[in-house]
């Protein structure tokens, strides 16, 4: 069971929003930065948020973070079919003394 | 270009050992942090082990703590992670990633390799 909790799947229509959520506590998302993980099925993970609600460079405007006490949210916008994949926040437990990782959200566009 | 590249995965029996390296280039390994991170085949990331930028911070997941060893050779812009006792649950594909404390981050990742454990 991860120490980070994700919907286990969320679906949408090309074009529309979707928002993936990432509930924890108050000594990880509560007190540290929050990064998304977009990850392609067969391929590594790549970085899409990090602190909070900045974007890699490159990354286009789509794609949004946000963080409010204990939880977080991503957001994209005007979805595509590219963007079919799974999605893992992640943080520092500093009580643990560890990185977490939610357990990942499967995005289908319909 | 940022490039990390694991090697040294295969299939290993329970009980036995394996060494994974992680060869960095396109940027100054010796500055960054550095994880590694495993997927087990269907499911989600798991963190398993962190190292600061000079190797004197360690931290360990739980599950691999007293049997796995993190390492780095800056000169050689290498990372490392000595695996023993192996157990069928550490069957993944293990990342490499550069860390960025702070900001708790992971913004680049290796390709993976992959580890199974089986008789």
């Amino acid at each position: 069971q991860s120490v980070l909790t994700q919907p286990p799947s969320v679906s949408a229509a090309p074009g529309q929003k979707v928002t993936i959520s990432c509930s924890g506590r108050s000594s990880n998302i509560g007190s540290n930065y929050v990064s998304w993980y977009q990850q392609v099925p067969g391929t590594a993970p790549k970085l899409l948020i990090y602190d909070n609600n900045k974007r890699p460079s490159g990354l286009p405007d789509r794609f949004s973070g946000s963080k409010s006490g204990t939880s977080a949210t991503l957001g994209i916008t005007g979805l595509q079919t590219g963007d079919e994949a799974d999605y893992y926040c992640g943080t520092w437990d500093s009580s643990l003394s560890a990185w977490v990782f939610g357990g990942g959200t499967k995005l289908t566009v319909l | 270009e940022v490039q990390l590249v694991e090697s040294g995965g295969g299939l290993v029996e329970p009980g036995g050992s394996l060494r994974l390296s992680c060869v960095a280039s396109g940027f100054t390994f010796s500055s960054y942090e550095m994880n590694w991170v495993r997927q087990a085949p269907g499911k989600g990331l798991e963190w398993v082990s962190y190292t600061s930028s000079s190797g004197s911070t360690i931290y360990y997941a739980d599950s691999v703590k007293g049997r796995f060893t993190i390492s780095r050779d800056n000169a050689k812009n290498s990372l490392y992670l000595q695996m023993n006792s192996l157990r069928a649950e550490d069957t993944a594909v293990y990342y490499c990633a550069r860390a960025t404390g702070g900001s708790y981050r992971n913004d680049y990742w290796g390709q993976g390799t992959l580890v199974t454990v089986s008789s």
